[in-house]
């Protein structure tokens, strides 16, 4: 059965970093797209960041230079290491396997994270 | 970036009902369009894919249509379970931008 559990979120200042983390189970993650997509209070889902089964990565304008997307093939887990954050980045973030480089068709239940001093 | 415009932003229909939710895209994205639903406090999930695609396990009721830059998600026939928020979203590029979601609220 496929699963992906997220962790690490929080309460942090303005300024601080976070790690993110999305252990899965049932399929290989280095195997497939994997994405983070956040959800703001309220508000609707907001694509963050991508990494390819061969490794690249790529991010929304609005953390580029802020967030890195990793992964750990011993640990089966994909991370999001976020930096500089700003209250605009308070949100759930959910981690979500892409099939066949197209729909996201797994989901974790979410962690939440709030910037605010 | 392709932008993606849903509508309407939010739908009042009672059970039994026929909804239709739009999603258009700034440019064309072929059929690389997927409708997922969200319930409160819930992770999205997947309903369809590719534009017209039922997602193993989703009930026949819904269906996807369209292709190019217009598509619509087709509810036949509204059950109490299907009042939810609805998110459209291209993988045709990255970004891979969602639409700003439907919400279905009962009449």
């Amino acid at each position: 059965e496929v699963q992906l559990v997220e962790s690490g979120g929080g309460l942090v200042q303005p300024g601080g970093s976070l790690r993110l983390s999305c252990a899965a189970s049932g399929f290989t993650v280095s195997n497939y797209y994997m994405n983070w997509v956040r959800q703001a209070p309220g508000k609707g889902l907001e694509w963050v960041s991508v990494m390819y089964s061969g490794g690249s990565t790529y991010y929304a304008d609005s953390v580029k230079g802020r967030f890195t997307i990793s992964r750990d093939s011993s640990k089966n887990s994909l991370y999001l290491q976020m930096y500089s954050l700003r209250p605009e980045d308070t949100a759930v973030y959910y981690c979500a396997r892409q099939y066949s480089g197209s729909y996201l068709d797994f989901w974790g239940q979410g962690t939440p994270v709030t910037v605010s001093s | 970036d392709i932008q993606m415009t849903q509508s309407p932003s939010s739908l009042s229909a009672s059970v039994g009902d026929r909804v239709t939710i739009t999603c258009r895209a700034s440019q064309s994205i072929n059929s690389y369009l997927n409708w997922y639903q969200q319930k409160p406090g819930k992770a999205p999930n997947l309903l369809i894919y590719a534009a017209i695609t039922l997602q193993s396990g989703v009930p026949s009721r819904f269906r996807g249509s369209g292709s190019g830059t217009d598509f619509t998600l087709t509810i036949s026939s509204l059950q109490p379970e299907d009042f939810a928020t609805y998110y459209c979203q291209q993988s045709y590029s990255i970004p891979y931008i969602f639409g700003q979601g439907t919400k279905l609220e009962i009449k």
